[in-house]
């Protein structure tokens, strides 16, 4: 199994600040024929189930603000919040699609300070 | 608009077999690239994928519970189910299915199920 794992497990940010998830594979996630990196970015809040927010590592869904960026490629990606909101407070996962066993990261708790 | 539903029994003992259904609206789990997925959560814990299903009957397992996995679809009613044998009060949390193509995967989920296993 491919193990993702996120830095930090939680994290607590300033409304309007940056806020940065890192996200490291232990192997590459670049599907070099196609140039496309097979992560994704979910937000889950409390009692809700998670939403992409994320695919192909930079790749934002249909919908989501245009804060939310993602980066990075092979094995080590970026999830970043470029101006908090209040309702951003939720937990991140990053999730790989590279291989048909799927994985998803430990995630990250993302509160406000 | 694409729909999921997940439905099933809220309480199972130990040992007994798990059913869950989950049923699905706005799209056809015969077009090309599609699939359905199971994840689960454990209470205040990470998501843990569990099984695919893909439209060319193409069927994938988390390896740690592969032996207990099987999953399935009814294209015609709209249904995938996962059943999951010899439950354990550690297999406790909500199961979810969600909508899954090769390029944006699980892009639409459904609201999920608690499951609770105890005696």
């Amino acid at each position: 199994d491919i193990v993702l794992t996120q830095s930090p497990d939680s994290l607590a940010v300033s409304l309007g600040e940056r806020a940065t998830i890192n996200c490291k594979s232990s192997q590459s996630l670049l599907y070099s024929s196609k140039n496309k990196n097979y992560l994704a970015w979910f937000q889950q809040k409390p009692g809700q189930p998670p939403k992409l927010l994320i695919y192909w590592a930079s790749t934002r869904e249909s919908g989501v603000p245009d804060r939310f960026s993602g980066s990075g490629s092979g094995t080590d990606f970026t999830l970043t919040i470029s101006s908090l909101q209040a309702e951003d407070v939720a937990v991140y996962y990053c999730h790989q699609y590279y291989t048909l066993s799927r994985t998803f990261g430990q995630g990250t708790k993302l509160e406000i300070k | 608009q694409i729909t999921l539903k997940e439905s099933g029994p809220t309480l199972v003992k130990p040992t007994q077999t798990l059913t869950l259904t989950c049923t699905f609206s706005g799209f056809s789990l015969s077009t090309s690239g599609v699939g359905v997925g199971w994840i689960r959560q454990p209470p205040g814990k990470a998501l843990e994928w569990l099984a695919l299903v893909y439209w060319d009957d193409a069927e994938h397992y988390s390896p740690s519970l592969k032996s207990r996995l099987t999953i399935t679809k009814d294209t015609s009613k709209k249904e995938v189910v996962l059943t999951m044998t010899n439950m354990d009060p550690v297999d406790t949390g909500t199961y979810y299915c969600a909508h899954d193509t090769l390029r944006r995967s699980f892009d639409i989920w459904g609201q999920g199920t608690m499951v609770t296993v105890s005696s």
